[in-house]
């Protein structure tokens, strides 16, 4: 079975402050991973993911998220965040041979001026 | 190209109605995924289709709900007899193949059960 948690439920920031949502995960097979974002009033959009090879991936929009498998953590981070990174952010999980995608409960980012 | 796309955006029905959600995906795209969003739950997967069988309904929450999907294209989320735990944001998502595993969501339907 696979799961994932997401340690913090809201993170508030200042722009342009460094930001980190963390994310856990739980699985017997080989993992494929995932952050979605989710805008007020949107759908959900794929922000990055990891499915092999470099254990860093990015996004266009300047965020970045490492694989640790020791850890089983697949953190979000940005530099610097702006207004506009205001938004739901969720990771997610699949696997080999394990088509759905199970999702954390979501972290609620919020950047203040 | 266009994207996933749902109908309709918002659903108000009474209770105990019948409802019928669909979900157009990306030409082409031959995996189609139906999740639930709702405040108490989360993202929950609801049931998987390859063309159009189903391989996975593990999610559906009850015998109240189906989904069929037909010409490998358009699919249908029934909700027969609705309760009020039904509300939610159904969402739908779908992938170029099985073994793709990036997923690409449409903008959901809003169901509100009174």
């Amino acid at each position: 079975a696979q799961s994932v948690t997401q340690l913090d439920s809201q993170v508030p920031v200042f722009e342009e402050a460094p930001v980190e949502l963390r994310c856990n995960y739980s699985s017997s097979v080989s993992v494929y991973l995932f952050w979605y974002v989710q805008y007020p009033n949107q759908g959900l959009q794929l922000l990055l993911k990891y499915l092999s090879g470099s254990t860093l991936v990015e996004s266009i929009n300047g965020f970045e998220a490492e694989f640790n498998k020791s850890q089983t953590s697949f953190h979000l981070r940005k530099p610097s965040v702006h207004i506009s990174d205001t938004a739901e952010y969720f990771c997610a999980v699949s696997g080999r041979g394990y088509n759905k995608l199970i999702f954390g409960a979501g972290t609620r980012l919020a950047v203040h001026p | 190209g266009a994207g996933v796309s749902q109908s309709p955006s918002n659903k108000v029905t009474e209770k105990g109605k019948d409802v019928e959600l669909r979900c157009d995906p990306i030409s082409g795209h031959t995996a189609l995924y139906w999740y639930r969003q709702s405040l108490g739950q989360g993202l929950e997967f609801l049931i998987y289709f390859q063309g159009n069988s189903a391989p996975d309904k593990s999610g559906l929450p009850s015998d109240r709900f189906s989904a069929e999907r037909t010409g490998g294209s358009v699919s249908t989320l029934t909700i027969q007899r609705t309760q009020q735990e039904d509300s939610a944001v159904y969402l739908c998502a779908s992938s170029l193949t099985q073994s793709s595993y990036e997923q690409y969501f449409g903008p959901g339907t809003r169901l509100t059960v009174t």
